[in-house]
């Protein structure tokens, strides 16, 4: 069965500018979260989708946002880009309920120049 | 504040020695904690979870409660356990609190 796919994989943006990524993820699975990865903070938790509702939020600012549609589908837009904005976005399905197994997508790689 | 702890950000072993990758956790309540792993041009993917206190490519891991401790270990090294280990503290229904990443590389 296919895996957590992330669209697009690479994007290269320019400060000031907002972008929108997108996850799809394993069929069945209801749950989506999304996570920035960076050298220096490492992994950090962003939001979590489930049934196209936010159930948790980390701590990060407005500018970030995201979605989920009624096929579990998600998207995570950041509005006036930052440099610091730069990381590696990751996104990571779950099937639901008691079930706290995550699979992870490839990421998207975001550059802000 | 729920926090992982890895204090190692770099280990390198021999082939054929023992491994044993560390993680401290701060957690108030009772935990549930995993290692993930990721291979170099690979997603990050589950290696293993406390509660299936199962071995997975020889490794293992127990939860120490007393000293807030769940290290990885594996008795005999292979070439193809060179790859970035996260330990991670689930928060709540599905957030998931990362340490930094211990970078492991396998010498021949």
């Amino acid at each position: 069965k296919a895996g957590v796919t992330q669209t697009p994989r690479y994007l290269i943006k320019t400060r000031g500018q907002q972008v929108t990524l997108s996850c799809s993820p394993i069929s069945g699975h209801r749950s989506v979260s999304w996570y920035q990865q960076t050298p220096g903070q490492g992994l950090q938790f962003l939001f979590e989708y489930f049934s196209e509702t936010q159930r948790n939020k980390g701590n990060f600012p407005g500018r970030f946002s995201g979605r989920q549609f009624s096929n579990s589908r998600s998207e995570m837009n950041v509005s006036t880009l930052e440099l610091g904005d730069s990381a590696l976005y990751l996104c990571a399905s779950r099937r639901g309920g008691q079930v706290t197994e995550a699979f992870f997508g490839q990421g998207t790689r975001l550059t802000v120049v | 504040a729920q926090r992982v702890t890895q204090p190692e950000k770099l280990l390198s072993v021999f082939k054929g020695a023992p491994v044993e990758l560390k993680c401290n956790y701060s957690y108030s309540g009772s935990p549930e904690l995993f290692w993930y792993v990721q291979y170099s041009r690979q997603r990050l993917q589950l290696l293993l979870r406390h509660i299936s206190r199962e071995s997975i490519k020889g490794f293992t891991a127990d939860l120490n409660k007393g000293e807030t401790s769940f290290h990885l270990k594996k008795p005999f090294a292979q070439e193809e356990d060179s790859a970035m280990y996260y330990c991670a503290l689930r928060q709540g229904a599905q957030k998931l609190v990362f340490g930094q990443g211990t970078r492991l590389t396998i010498n021949p």
